[in-house]
């Protein structure tokens, strides 16, 4: 069974600083890793998706890689902004397009002024 | 283009009472649709997927007869906590899955929190 693990649990970074946020999957053998921003209450939204064929992909500020060998993916965010503080989950999907989402426990982030 | 709703954002209720959640997605045809349920600091856990006019499919220890899961349409999926317990509040998600794209993409709603006193 599919393991995702997100380290470290909780980070807190002065404005401006780069930040890396790690996710580590256990099976490599996955279809896509989706990276997810969800604020306190709130649902989820997707940031970046790269599929099993892809190294990186990149959105504004946002960069995610992803390393199949070695079952992991990075996520960093550039000049990390106040406005960046919340929590980011990595999930994975196995087999193919149809397979379900196997969901990290979050990294919560905290970006002060 | 492709939100999903969920009806009520937040619930209160007395331990033994049922409580209906709906999810709804408002600019596209969904055929799947996937329950999560999280709790404080963990991630989300998938209880059951849902596919149009079908059973729900339950994930390994969730118990069908207390979450009742009903996709009568294309647009609509509702979970049922029956004889809801403290045990059961949590943050329950619901994910629509769009047919016709690329990837089959989920998207997320933005959550109901269940309270049970």
């Amino acid at each position: 069974k599919q393991e995702v693990t997100q380290i470290p649990a909780a980070l807190s970074v002065p404005e401006g600083e780069n930040l890396v946020l790690n996710c580590s999957f256990t099976d490599s053998a996955i279809y896509n890793l989706q990276w997810f921003r969800q604020d306190p209450g709130k649902g989820l939204t997707s940031l970046l998706l790269i599929q099993s064929s892809q190294r990186e992909q990149t959105s504004g500020r946002l960069n995610a890689s992803l390393d199949k060998s070695s079952g992991r993916s990075t996520l960093y965010i550039a000049a990390s902004q106040p406005g960046d503080s919340a929590t980011y989950l990595c999930a994975s999907k196995s087999t193919d397009s149809w397979g379900k989402l196997q969901f990290g426990a979050g990294t919560q982030v905290v970006v002060t002024p | 283009g492709a939100v999903v709703s969920q009806h009520p954002s937040w619930v209160i209720c007395k331990s033994g009472t049922s409580v209906k959640i709906e999810c709804r997605s408002l600019d596209f045809q969904a055929t799947t649709m996937f329950w999560y349920r999280q709790f404080p600091k963990q991630s989300l856990m998938l209880m059951a997927t849902s596919n149009e006019g079908s059973k729900a499919t339950y994930e390994q220890g969730v118990e069908k007869d207390k979450f009742l899961i009903n996709h009568a349409s294309l647009t609509l999926s509702t979970l049922t906590v029956t004889s809801a317990h403290p045990e059961d509040s949590s943050f329950y998600i619901c994910s629509a899955r769009a047919l016709l794209t690329v990837g089959k993409t989920q998207y997320f709603g933005p959550g109901t929190r269940l309270l049970v006193l």
